[in-house]
């Protein structure tokens, strides 16, 4: 099965800051990942697919690149309401893979 | 609009059958292209994909769990129906339903509340 590798686990940063994830494949999966915003208590939610098409109603300053085996999750603000855990997920040949998940706290 | 929701015990005892049922609202599971999957999440870890069911009823597990689980939907009632066997406390965990589609590459886009499973005797 394909391992996802996210990193940091953790990231504590400012209201305003640039943050950024990264999320590796341990092969090429070109480009099916998606990107999930998971606040606690509840269901996680879609930000990021296709690695970088934005979600219907998901602010302008989330953003996803990449293909084959890195991808870049990135806020370009950060804002109050994303500090949260965030994770990537794989698809590939009918197999659907989540990394471990990143921890944005407030810095 | 699309809604999807768990329901089952919360309460099962080790060995036990787990059997969750998801029932969803705003598609068809008869649309080409649309399946529904269950994922959990074990308290403070990360989510863990378990098994899709498509709309042609082609069924997927995940390769770890696979001789545990079963995945059937029942398109009349809107239904998709999860059954574990042989339940352990390192089951202990939400269980989420998601839907995806054959435009959405392979994302989740729309999820249950989830429900929390306990194993404990």
């Amino acid at each position: 099965d394909i391992q996802m590798t996210q990193s940091p686990s953790t990231l504590s940063a400012s209201v305003g800051d640039r943050v950024t994830i990264t999320c590796r494949a341990s092969q090429s999966i070109s480009s099916w990942l998606a990107w999930y915003q998971q606040k606690p208590g509840k269901a996680p939610k879609l930000l990021i697919y296709k690695a970088s098409s934005l979600e219907s109603g998901v602010p302008s300053r989330f953003s996803g690149s990449g293909s084959g085996t890195e991808f870049t999750l990135t806020i370009s603000s950060l804002q109050p309401d994303d500090f949260a855990t965030y994770y990537c997920q794989q698809y590939n040949s009918y197999t659907w893979t989540f990394g471990q998940g990143t921890k944005v706290e407030i810095k | 609009q699309v809604t999807l929701r768990e329901s089952g015990p919360a309460l099962v005892k080790p060995t036990q059958t787990l059997t969750l049922t998801c029932t969803f609202s705003g598609f068809s599971l008869s649309t080409s292209g649309m399946c529904v999957s269950w994922i959990r999440q074990p308290p403070g870890k990360a989510l863990e994909w378990l098994a899709l069911i498509d709309w042609d009823d082609d069924k997927y597990y995940s390769t770890s769990l696979k001789t545990r689980l079963t995945i059937s939907k029942d398109t009349s009632k809107n239904q998709v129906v999860l059954t574990m066997t042989n339940m352990d406390p390192v089951d202990t965990a939400t269980y989420y339903c998601a839907r995806t589609h054959s435009g959405s590459y392979g994302s989740f886009d729309y999820w249950g509340q989830g429900t929390l499973v306990t194993v404990s005797s």
